[in-house]
């Protein structure tokens, strides 16, 4: 069983709607989770973190955690064509060396 | 300005070569990390380290190396025993100990010629 697990995608979105990704991880006792998204040959960048049960927003990005359900997700709202890239969903597990995890990522695109 | 930086963006390897690629920080930061990524994939972690002188592998730390003589340096090896190594390197790095987001390089492009 992966540690970190994303839907691949690719995952079409019109351009204003709401896109949705969903992460689900496998080390309960991880401690804080991000969102980095990546454009194609690039290096990722932090969209969010979020380290708390509940609702963590800025700007049109939310972060959603649920420990309990061993989930994370990411909305994005009033979707626009430059966000489209690939989105990793990264766990810092417990383990003492401070260990990322990262998902295989969803793909995003946003069409006009 | 504070940052990761890799070094070379490119690199070509001859069958049966050792290349290193350089990855220096100055951001102060304990931890760094080394990944590959494939097309289509996410991040597979190779190699770790949270102090000088010390580092864990990762999940496919076979056919590479590292060294962390230095705080600010992280350099990672591709050993020729690493059969398939053509992928997207990428270093990372971060405040050790602590629950922040981990902070990355432009990444190496390493191609098998």
């Amino acid at each position: 069983q992966k540690e970190v697990e994303q839907n691949s995608g690719p995952l079409s979105v019109p351009e204003g709607a709401i896109a949705s990704l969903n992460c689900t991880y496998s080390d309960r006792g991880s401690q804080s989770f991000f969102w980095y998204r990546q454009y194609s040959g690039k290096s990722p960048e932090l969209i969010m973190f979020i380290y708390s049960n509940g609702d963590k927003e800025d700007g049109r990005f939310t972060a959603q955690l649920n420990k309990a359900s061993q989930y994370v997700s990411l909305l994005i709202r009033d979707s626009q064509p430059s966000d489209s890239a690939t989105y990793l969903c990264a766990v810092l597990t417990t383990d003492s060396w401070g260990k990322f995890q990262f998902g295989a990522g969803t793909q995003v695109v946003v069409t006009p | 300005d504070g940052g990761i930086t890799q070094s070379p963006k490119y690199l070509f390897r001859k069958e049966g070569q050792n290349v290193t690629l350089s990855c220096e920080q100055n951001l102060n930061h304990d931890a760094m990390y080394w990944y590959r990524q494939d097309p289509g994939q996410g991040l597979r972690l190779i190699y770790y380290s949270q102090i000088v002188n010390d580092f864990q592998k990762g999940d496919i730390a076979e056919g590479y190396s590292v060294s962390r003589e230095k705080k600010e340096s992280f350099p990672l090896t591709v050993t020729s025993a690493q059969k398939n190594p053509t992928a997207f390197y990428l270093c990372a790095s971060k405040v050790a100990n602590s629950i922040t987001e981990a902070f990355f390089g432009q990444g190496t492009r390493l191609t098998v010629v």
